[in-house]
Order: C-alpha cells, then sequence, then structure tokens
C-alpha cells in the first residue's frame, strides 16, 4: 500500500490565490520530507528539505516566502504556494525518509500534485 | 559537486527486447548510492533499483538491472523483455548527502508493440 499520501492531486485556480499541499506520511513518522518541482519533460528539481519542528531549508533560487512549508507534526508536512501565478504551474511532488535509514536509501514519493494556474 | 547524467532524451524499444538506459555521475564523496525510478505519464515516481557505492555485484531486481562500472561512474539500467507497460520517463538518480537525491534529466522509453 501507498507509503506516502499527498493531496490534492489536482488543483486548478485563479492567479493570485493561494494554494495549500500536503504530503502525509502513512507508515511511519517522518522528520524530514522532500519538496520537489517538476515542469513538463524536466527532470525533479528540489526545492526544499522539511524538517519537523523546526525551519525548512531551500534550496538556492527557490523563494521561501513564495513556498511556505510547514512541518508541525513527524505525518504531515505542508506546501503553500502564495499568490500564486501561471508561471507557478507545475508538477509538486513530496518525498519522504524513514526515520534511521541511510542517506544512500531510495525515499518514498508521493503522487504528486498538478498545479495549473488560469 | 555532484551531478547526475542521462545523454538519451528517447529511447525506442520493440516489446519482448532488451533495451538500455544509460546514466553517468560525478561525485567526490566515496560512499554513495545510486537509483532508477520510474515515472509513468500518472507522475508518480516509482522505485526500480538501487547500488551501492561499495556493493561488489551489480544490481538486480526481477527484469531490471543496474550494470555498475565504477570506474567509469556508469550505471545504466538494462530491462530485459520490455513489455508496453515499461513505456514511462526513466530517471537515474543519486543520495547527495543528508538525504537529499539528485536526478538526471530522464529517458523517455516507448516500447513498441
Amino acid at each position: 500500500g501507498a507509503v506516502v499520501s499527498q493531496h490534492p492531486s489536482w488543483v486548478i485556480c485563479k492567479s493570485g490565490t493561494s494554494v495549500k499541499i500536503e504530503c502525509r506520511s502513512l507508515d511511519f513518522q517522518a522528520t524530514t520530507m522532500f519538496w520537489y518541482r517538476q515542469f513538463p519533460k524536466q527532470s525533479l528539481m528540489l526545492m526544499a528539505t522539511s524538517n519537523e519542528g523546526s525551519k525548512a531549508t531551500y534550496e538556492q533560487g527557490v523563494e521561501k516566502d513564495k513556498f511556505l512549508i510547514n512541518h508541525a507534526s513527524l505525518t504531515l508536512s505542508t506546501l503553500t504556494v502564495t499568490s500564486a501565478h501561471p508561471e507557478d504551474s507545475s508538477f509538486y511532488i513530496c518525498s519522504v525518509v524513514e526515520p534511521n535509514s541511510y542517506s544512500n536509501q531510495p525515499q518514498h514519493f508521493g503522487d504528486g500534485t498538478r498545479l495549473s494556474i488560469l | 559537486a555532484q551531478k547526475i547524467t542521462q545523454t538519451q532524451p528517447g529511447m525506442f524499444v520493440q516489446e519482448k527486447e532488451a533495451v538500455t538506459l544509460d546514466c553517468t555521475y560525478d561525485t567526490s564523496d566515496p560512499s554513495y548510492g545510486l537509483f532508477w525510478y520510474k515515472q509513468p505519464s500518472s507522475g508518480e515516481m516509482i522505485f526500480l533499483i538501487y547500488q551501492g557505492s561499495y556493493d561488489q555485484q551489480n544490481a538486480t531486481e526481477g527484469r531490471y538491472s543496474l550494470n555498475f562500472q565504477k570506474a567509469r561512474k556508469s550505471a545504466n539500467l538494462v530491462i530485459s523483455a520490455s513489455q508496453l507497460g515499461d513505456s514511462a520517463m526513466y530517471f537515474c538518480a543519486m543520495g547527495a548527502g543528508g538525504f537529499k537525491t539528485i536526478f538526471g534529466a530522464g529517458t523517455r522509453l516507448f516500447v513498441k508493440a
């Protein structure tokens, strides 16, 4: 069964709207989650590392005020795209790391969220 | 800096034949992990196979095998007996420290009936 639940799977909204995407770890408590963005026909680009109980770590070039990440519990991280514009339209996908895993072990991915801003 | 390179934007293979998807990597870390993921058109990322830098044998998982050549820094994915359901994007990836994973550009595989 699914290890990670991501919701919603598809969002269409007007420009200027803020959109919240949830990523839930179903099988274990996750202190670390990752948020990726994928433009059509491109690879996954890491946006930020979500850390439970502390601030997220953003990759270079990612606006932290634009993409708000909250990891308030050990099973839930949220990504809020604030005042979304058409250029924010993309596929957003989260991943979860099992506790006590080694850094070279695979992550568990959510099914992704397709965000379309009109 | 760590980097993953996939030079094949698209590949065609006849059903039931084998296909090799290329991946080269660059890292200065002596310990690293290499992964292959499959992404169907629906978007989910499906983990296929993993190879650790210290593993002596090439990894195999069913129809998937990883041709790991450490000296050449290559980790090619071999899919045997291709099936129509194998048509998808395939990403080579590397553990980049601190649980981060970096991905290659991907290869789109088309399986022909």
